[in-house]
């Protein structure tokens, strides 16, 4: 079995600060993860991933997330904070077996607030 | 193209109404999927099918059906909705084949409220 750990249901940080939201899993076999944002009343738009190629993954809006096997960790981080930023963060594990046809399994969710 | 697309975009039941909701994709997607996202959980997987004809059991499968009768669409249904089953609910659909490959694209979601 799978299983996803976002620590800190809520995370502040002021604008132009650094943003860091962390992911941790668990998985028998090497697993994809992903980050995924939700703004209010969205639903879910894909952020990065990592699918054993590169260990560090960059995707939309200035995000980048680094995957560490020995931590099992994939934690998000931007550099700057921008107040467009505000959303809810969702990490997300799948298995590769089957080709992960059967779903993603989601963390919690981390509510991201920007201070001016 | 529309996307996923899900109807109705909000709903308020009693208790031991049914109701049925209704996941469009104009992709041509094979896989598709249902989650329901409650506060503090996360998204949970309820239901899933990898094509026409087929549907298979998520996380929480309790409570609710599904159907796949046409490629473009998943039905989700509640047939005696419980209080429990107040949730935003999210369809979402990809292409087949590894995932590493193919994202999942998801719905603006369905808010249902069971009173």
């Amino acid at each position: 079995a799978q299983s996803v750990t976002q620590l800190g249901s809520h995370v502040s940080v002021s604008e132009g600060a650094l943003v860091l939201l962390r992911c941790n899993y668990s998985s028998s076999v090497p697993p994809y993860l992903f980050w995924y944002v939700q703004y209010p009343n969205q639903g879910l738009q894909l952020l990065l991933k990592y699918t054993s190629a590169a260990t560090l993954v960059k995707g939309i809006n200035g995000f980048e997330a680094e995957f560490k096997k020995s931590e099992t960790s994939f934690h998000l981080t931007k550099p700057s904070a921008h107040m467009s930023d505000a959303a809810e963060y969702f990490c997300a594990v799948s298995s590769p077996s089957g080709g992960g046809a059967d779903g993603l399994t989601f963390g919690k969710g981390t509510h991201l607030i920007i201070q001016p | 193209n529309a996307g996923v697309t899900q109807t109705p975009k909000f709903r308020v039941l009693k208790t031991g109404q049914s109701m049925t909701l209704l996941c469009a994709q104009d992709m041509n997607h094979e896989y598709m999927y249902w989650y329901r996202q409650d506060p503090g959980m996360g998204l949970r997987l309820i239901h899933y099918s990898v094509g026409e004809g087929t549907t298979a059991k998520g996380e929480v499968p309790d409570g609710y059906n599904v159907s796949r009768l046409k490629k473009q669409n998943f039905l989700l249904g509640l047939e005696s909705a419980a209080p429990s089953q107040t949730s935003v609910y999210f369809c979402a659909s990809r292409p087949p084949g590894d995932l590493s490959s193919y994202e999942q694209y998801f719905g603006p979601g369905t808010r249902l409220t069971v009173t």
